[in-house]
């Protein structure tokens, strides 16, 4: 079953502006991860945020995690034309190898 | 870099058909899976598999076998393709351990007609 829901489900803004997505799981998570995936591709992978980390940086991402609030952000800065894609949050539960992924956000940067 | 590579990108095949999708990583990774995307449904696991020989169910399984004879290949089975298994098929491996990223392949497109 899909555990993390990604809100919004789609999203447009102008290039140079900030794009913010979140995730909203629903059980005690051992990690976060977020995921990007261009049109007919696979995903790849960005960054994952331990259950015991409140924020993490990689580039222009900023993730950020609140585990009594069971929800994460990802917050993309200055976007490109490049960052148009789908973008997904997975979660992984203490123990367990298996992600459950959300249904995704898709970001679309108009030049 | 890690590779994952998939047989096929698209495919076209008839209701009844066996269908074999497979998976190959390149890293050494213990962990494969199959996931199928929809439109509004996501990524859903249909198996998975974290040794050689050995899988596990996912959360769609019917209509569906796998096979783990080798370390870095993993293969999807549809035994008798129906049109409802038209989708995207993704591969991914990953490690075990607290630090479970996946790396996914390309993607294959299937239609059943």
């Amino acid at each position: 079953s899909q555990q993390g829901e990604e809100d919004p489900q789609a999203l447009s803004i102008q290039e140079g502006e900030n794009a913010t997505m979140n995730c909203s799981y629903k059980t005690s998570i051992n990690n976060l991860q977020w995921y990007r995936q261009n049109s007919g591709r696979g995903l790849v992978h960005l960054i994952l945020i331990r259950s015991n980390e409140r924020e993490k940086h990689s580039g222009r991402l900023r993730v950020t995690l609140d585990t009594s609030k069971k929800s994460s952000s990802l917050l993309i800065t200055a976007s490109r034309a490049a960052d148009t894609a789908s973008y997904f949050c997975a979660t992984a539960r203490q123990g367990a190898q298996k992600l459950v992924f959300g249904q995704g956000t898709r970001l679309t940067i108009n030049p | 870099d890690v590779k994952v590579t998939q047989s096929s990108r698209y495919l076209v095949k008839r209701t009844g058909e066996k269908v074999f999708l497979e998976c190959v990583q390149d890293m050494d990774h213990e962990n494969m899976f199959w996931y199928r995307q929809d439109p509004g449904l996501g990524l859903r696991l249909i198996y998975f598999s974290y040794d050689v020989k050995m899988k596990e169910k996912g959360d769609i399984p019917e209509g569906y076998s796998v096979s783990r004879e080798k370390k870095e290949r993993f293969s999807l089975i549809l035994e008798s393709a129906s049109t409802n298994q038209t989708s995207m098929y993704l591969c991914a491996s990953g490690t075990s351990g607290s630090h479970n990223e996946q790396f996914f392949g390309p993607g294959t497109r299937l239609t059943v007609l």
